[in-house]
Order: C-alpha cells, then structure tokens, then sequence
C-alpha cells in the first residue's frame, strides 16, 4: 500500500521569500507523482507531476520538484512566492499500473501556504 | 475545450429532499470521479467509472447515487442526506481508466453542499 505524508500542515511566509512544500511517499514500488493546489472556494488545479525521466519538472507559474527515489521525496519549491500563491498544496501518488488500486489519487493531509506581505 | 465543469456551485437542501449534482467533460476522457472533500482535508475517492461503468465505490452510503449517462456526463443522485454529508463535492476526469495505466486526474470547480 501507498501513503503521502506532508509534514507541515502550515508555512507561513513573506512575500519575495522562497519556499519549500515537503512531501515525503511510502511504496515498495515505483508510483506517479503529483501536486495539486487549491485556492480559496475552488476546485484542484494540477500543479505539476512526475511519471517519469527527468526527476526536476516544473510548473508554468515558477513552482519546481524534484523527484528523490532515496529519500522517497518529492519537494515543491518556489524560489520566490507571491501573495496570489496563498492557497492549500496537496501532495499526491498514483498507485502503479496493474496493482488493482488504479485509479485511486492518494492524497497527503496538505499543506497550506500563507504568503503574508 | 480543457475543462471540468460542475453544477451547481452551490446547493442547500434538506434531509429529505431529492437533488442531483452534475459534472462535464468534453475532453474525451474515459474515466471520471467523484469525491468528497471536507474543510481542511484532502479529497475522499467516493466512485470511478471507467467506459461509463462503475469501477469503483469506496462503500459509500446508498443514499449518494452515481450515474453515468454517457462518456461526457456524470451525475449523483443525492436522497435522504444527513447534515455530516454537507461538503465540497468534487468531480474528477482522467484520459484513461484505471486499469492497465495510470494517468492524470483533471478536477472541477466543486458543488459546495449544505445539509439542514
């Protein structure tokens, strides 16, 4: 089985300050990745995913990660935040293909990021 | 057209009404989601369909109905609720079903439900 643990419920930060979301996965096989945000009073948006190749991909609005077989990691950073990137960020893996669980997103609790001025 | 869309934003209904919630897709995907989402929480998987058959449902209580008219469409049926089902209601679509491949899930905006 999958989990997604993101260890910080709350990252406060000021503005023009970079940032990094953790997110740390448990699976003995290999899994797809994503980050999803969600504003205020709105759905999820898709931020950025890894299925596979190269392990830094990034987001058309500034936001990177990197994918980390070793460390079973996949850190969201921003080097520098806007107030318009306040919002909940949530972590998620896609169980392997074949493992009977496809099509189950497995969520982290999330992360809500506060960019204060 | 690249989007879910999901009707209606809001809903307000009481315990024994009878109201339905839809969602739409016209990207010619062939799975589509529910989920129910709580404040502060993530995403609850509620059903799956896959080629408008139900795949998957997480033992959620038969007063929530889904129905699958056709490849674009997603309904539930909602009869009988109680106040702890007021929530976000999120609808889901991915290119392909579970299955042999796992691929991206695109969501709507949500209908925020409330219970009286």
């Amino acid at each position: 089985a999958q989990s997604v643990t993101q260890l910080d419920s709350q990252v406060p930060v000021f503005e023009e300050a970079p940032v990094e979301l953790r997110c740390n996965y448990s699976s003995s096989v290999s899994v797809y990745l994503f980050w999803y945000v969600q504003y205020p009073n709105q759905g999820l948006q898709l931020l950025l995913k890894y299925l596979s190749g190269s392990t830094l991909v990034e987001s058309i609005n500034g936001f990177e990660a990197e994918f980390n077989k070793s460390q079973t990691s996949f850190h969201l950073r921003k080097p520098s935040v806007h107030i318009s990137d306040t919002a909940e960020y949530f972590c998620a893996v896609s169980p392997p293909p074949g493992s009977g669980n496809t099509g189950k997103l497995i969520f982290g609790q999330g992360t809500t990021l506060q960019v204060k001025p | 057209d690249t989007e879910v869309t999901q009707t209606p934003k809001h809903l307000v209904m009481g315990m024994t009404n009878k109201k339905s919630l839809k969602c739409e897709q016209h990207m010619g995907h062939r799975a589509m989601y529910w989920y129910k989402q709580k404040a502060k929480k993530p995403p609850e998987l509620m059903f799956v369909y896959s080629y408008e058959k139900l795949s998957i449902n997480e033992s959620v209580p038969s007063r929530f109905s889904p129905e699958c008219p056709n490849s674009s469409l997603l309904n539930l049926h909602l009869h009988a609720l109680q106040p702890e089902d007021s929530a976000l209601y999120l609808c889901a679509s991915s290119p392909l079903p579970g299955g042999t491949s796992t691929d991206t899930q695109y969501f709507g905006p949500g209908t925020r439900l409330t219970v009286l």
